[in-house]
């Protein structure tokens, strides 16, 4: 009931192109959704977060969707840019436990 | 504000021994939480204190504890060294406090190999 599902594990889109990647979850207690970006050799960053009361937050390029009810949440990146090549990992917390997706390795071709 | 900052940055270690690792949070935070990270297992929760008591601890074996300084810095320790403990070792902060989840940032990391 702890886990979080993430999917897909690796990702190739074009430049400009719209990745997307699902999360999904069990655990009804769970209040904070955040999602992170992590580069080789560097501890992951905090990219944007949402909590179960709201259905969709932006944050420039970056977009969270919510499905309370299907207890699933994605992430999805405009434009996308060849920057963006990382690892984007969901989570989900509870009193400040944070219980981490696998991964998606994304690649954004030039 | 600087950010969340560990020391050392890398470690190579033989079995068997022991190892500390320190966690400076953002000013201001107090709440630290420490995760491993490794290839197999991906980001794994290891324990969490704020105002210098653990909340939270996630699943590991005796051998991993940690502490809480009064000014909010935090050390964690790993005993007699497996060399399955290889691994990436991240502290993250948050303001925490009012039963609530607030935002972690995370250090860079203490990269841990024991051979």
């Amino acid at each position: 009931q702890q886990q979080v599902k993430q999917s897909p594990q690796s990702l190739i889109v074009q430049k400009g192109g719209i990745p997307i990647i699902n999360c999904a979850y069990e655990n009804t207690a769970f209040d904070y959704f955040p999602w992170y970006q992590q580069f080789p050799g560097k501890g992951p960053a905090l990219l944007i977060a949402i909590r179960p009361d709201v259905s969709e937050k932006k944050e420039g390029r970056f977009t969270i969707s919510f499905n309370k009810s299907a207890k699933q949440f994605s992430l999805h990146i405009m434009d996308s840019q060849p920057g963006d090549s990382a690892t984007y990992f969901c989570a989900a917390s509870i009193k400040d436990k944070l219980i981490f997706g696998t991964g998606t390795l994304l690649a954004v071709q030039p | 504000k600087a950010g969340v900052t560990q020391t050392p940055r890398y470690l190579i270690k033989t079995r068997g021994q022991q190892v500390t690792l320190s966690c400076s949070p953002i000013s201001g935070h107090r709440s630290v939480s420490w995760y491993q990270q490794t290839p197999g297992q991906g980001l794994q929760f290891l324990f969490e204190y704020f105002s210098e008591t653990q909340r939270n601890k996630g699943n590991f074996p005796g051998r991993f504890s940690g502490r809480q300084f009064s000014n909010s810095r935090s050390e964690m320790n790993v005993s007699t060294l497996e060399l399955g403990d290889s691994a990436l070792y991240l502290c993250a902060s948050s303001l925490a406090g009012g039963g609530i989840t607030y935002e972690q940032y995370f250090g860079p990391g203490t990269r841990l190999t024991v051979t």
